[in-house]
């Protein structure tokens, strides 16, 4: 089974500032297989990258994927009120389970 | 796109229940299909995976034998068939359709979920 772990934990930032989330898996997974989703209180999960750093339908360019391997990055730039959620990485294809991570709460201060 | 889920409520520890999912807006029949489950206040656990043709199923350890997915492509449906439920099943059930791009593939459309509640 691919364990995927998140962190931080909780991240509080200003709005403007840039948030970076971290995904580390193991083992090492494709590329093409690590997702990174948003979730507000109340709502169902909404897809922002797929394949590590390609961006889902709609989704503005402040969300950026990076990483490969072991190592995935979420880039928030330019952070908003809005992007207060929480956001989940998930290996998604390979060889199921299909886990995700536990979670990084972000709040904006 | 469009996913409904529907099916959940309050039900006994031992009982049984049967999710449903109605999709629309797509062609179901050309998608794999998943359902996520979350607890309260937990995070996001995938729980079963079937392919378009229904050929081939994954479940996760911690349903297996308990659980059964199934679809119904004629009536644009997704199943999943949950018994001897157990209070740490108590979640919100979604539902999600798995889309392929040029880079990867993920979970890109989402019901807004049943909740099922497990509490005698």
């Amino acid at each position: 089974e691919i364990v995927l772990t998140q962190s931080p934990g909780t991240l509080s930032l200003s709005p403007g500032e840039r948030a970076i989330l971290s995904c580390r898996a193991s083992p090492s997974i494709s590329s093409s297989y690590l997702a990174w989703y948003q979730q507000k209180p109340g709502q169902a999960p909404r897809l922002l990258i797929y394949g590590a750093s390609s961006r889902a339908t709609g989704i503005p360019d402040r969300f950026s994927g990076s990483g490969s391997g072991t190592d995935f990055t979420l880039t928030i730039s330019r952070l908003e009120p809005e992007d207060s959620a929480v956001y989940y990485c998930q290996q998604y294809g390979s060889s199921p389970p299909y886990t995700f991570g536990q979670g990084t709460k972000l709040e904006i201060k | 796109v469009q996913l409904v889920e529907s099916g959940g409520g309050l039900v006994q520890p031992g009982g049984s229940l049967r999710l449903s999912c109605a999709a629309s807006g797509f062609t179901f029949s050309n998608y794999n299909m998943n359902w996520v489950r979350q607890a309260p206040g937990k995070g996001l656990e995938w729980v079963s995976y079937i392919s378009s043709t229904s050929n081939t199923i994954y479940y996760a350890d911690s349903v297996k034998g308990r659980f059964t997915i199934s679809r119904d492509n004629a009536k644009n449906s997704l199943y999943l068939q949950i018994n001897s439920l157990r209070a740490d099943d108590t979640a919100v059930y979604y539902c999600a359709r798995e889309s392929a791009g040029i880079f990867g593939v993920a979970l890109t459309d989402w019901g807004q979920g049943t909740l099922v509640t497990v509490s005698s």
